[in-house]
């Protein structure tokens, strides 16, 4: 079945650091949604990406989608301690089904 | 907040019991979905309704089944329960017109334990 991988699975940083999480999924993704979940939390959506090759920004947040659509990432400028969580990519899948990604823990140290 | 809420918030059951999770979704969306959440791990798609009919299922077996009913709120059943289906049951709505599923809105989750 289709599996949706991250990299790092935990990443610590020094507060203003910055940081990035790697997607990639083993089928081609008609569109690629990421969330943020905090601790205790459920997961919150960030934004979707449908386009090959595209890019959208959110202040400090860098969305990627890649040429192949089967990879992504998500790169964090100066991060801030309201950054901490788990980042999960997220697509569709043949059959209406939706994988997470294994998710990317965040902690950011002041 | 998200607007969609589920109940009970925690429940504690034995093996072999049956549960009923419930979810209310956003006003205005058509879909539902659940997801599986165990302890570290990333959400389970275990199925989605849309328009109160199964429309998409994960690698989860015949006893997780589900409903979603005319005001679009949803139930998920899960009968002969075992010690692995202790986790976080999370309900999520979006609203579908065509295609696939977008933004879907979280609700904050049931957290199942089976003794």
């Amino acid at each position: 079945g289709q599996q949706v991988m991250q990299i790092p699975q935990y990443q610590h940083v020094q507060e203003g650091e910055d940081f990035t999480t790697y997607c990639n999924s083993s089928t081609t993704l008609s569109n690629i949604q990421w969330y943020k979940q905090r601790p205790g939390g459920h997961p919150v959506f960030l934004i979707q990406l449908v386009k090959s090759g595209e890019v959208k920004k959110q202040k400090r947040l860098t969305f990627q989608f890649g040429e192949a659509k089967k990879n992504s990432s998500l790169h964090i400028t100066a991060t801030q301690t309201t950054d901490v969580g788990t980042y999960f990519c997220a697509g569709p899948s043949t059959g209406n089904q939706f994988y997470f990604g294994t998710g990317t823990s965040l902690t950011v140290i002041p | 907040e998200t607007g969609v809420t589920q109940s009970p918030t925690h429940l504690i059951k034995t093996r072999g019991q049956q549960v009923t999770l419930r979810c209310s979704s956003q006003s205005g969306h058509n879909t539902v979905s659940w997801y599986q959440q165990a302890l570290g791990q990333g959400p389970q798609f275990i199925f989605q309704y849309y328009r109160e009919e199964e429309n998409g299922r994960g690698n989860f077996p015949p006893r997780f089944s589900g409903l979603q009913f005319p005001n679009y709120s949803s139930e998920l059943n899960v009968n002969a329960l075992e010690l692995d289906d202790s986790a976080l049951y999370l309900c999520a709505s979006s609203f579908r017109f065509t295609g696939d599923l977008n933004e879907q809105f979280f609700g904050p989750g049931t957290r199942l334990t089976v003794l």
